[in-house]
């Protein structure tokens, strides 16, 4: 079945530090893809999305691309802020399962330190 | 505003005893969706609806049942919980149609099973 693999964590960073945090994923088909970001005390809110190979998504400094060759959507941020310090999922949606679902990854805890 | 509600945000219970969470959402997305999330594991999918009157298992429905009688609510009840229901709780709503359609999700609900 589908699965996500994300970089375990945490991760802790000085703020203005460039921040990579690894994704991986095994699917059939063409799966869309996602980071979705979760500050504390609340829901998780989407942070940016890809929906086919070589796709580029981007939000708020935050960028991922949609590495079919390698299975990866790797997030990136060139220069890091404390207001980012959140936990963040990866996540695909099966083409298969027609969207009924989002698999998610174990989510990795990122601290910005002034 | 568009927003997932959930109900309690805090529960403590004891072993056995009958409970509800509400979800309430007002968006008219047919899709709603129930995940736990536990360190470690990630979000886990529970039980999920496509419709008023749809719905099925994810991948931990074991313990805990759903109803979809209205397009807008989808409670989650744990008829006898047990200590290995303690987690925190959430339940999201999105539009059906397209798989990269986002998640909207609520606040969370962080229940204590004794």
């Amino acid at each position: 079945g589908d699965s996500v693999t994300q970089m375990e964590g945490p991760v802790t960073l000085s703020e203005e530090a460039f921040l990579t945090i690894n994704c991986t994923y095994t699917a059939t088909g063409y799966p869309s893809l996602f980071w979705y970001v979760q500050y504390p005390g609340e829901g998780l809110q989407l942070l940016l999305k890809a929906t086919k190979a070589d796709d580029k998504g981007s939000n708020k400094g935050f960028e991922a691309t949609y590495r079919k060759e390698t299975t990866s959507f790797h997030l990136e941020k060139g220069s890091v802020q404390v207001s980012d310090s959140a936990v963040y999922f990866c996540a695909l949606s099966g083409w298969k399962t027609s969207g009924s679902r989002l698999t998610f990854g174990e989510g990795t805890q990122l601290t910005v330190n002034p | 505003e568009a927003q997932v509600t959930q109900n309690p945000r805090y529960l403590i219970t004891v072993t056995g005893k009958k409970l509800t969470v509400t979800c309430s959402q007002n968006m008219n997305h047919e899709y709603m969706s129930w995940y736990r999330q536990d360190p470690g594991l990630g979000l886990r999918q529970i039980y999920y609806s496509m419709n008023v009157e749809v719905t099925d298992k994810g991948d931990v429905p074991e313990g805990y049942k759903v109803s979809r009688k209205e397009k807008r609510n989808f409670p989650l009840i744990l008829e006898s919980p047990s200590p290995n229901q303690t987690s925190l709780y959430f339940c999201a709503s999105r539009a059906t149609g397209l798989t990269n359609e986002k998640l909207f999700f609520g606040s969370g609900t962080q229940l204590s099973v004794l």
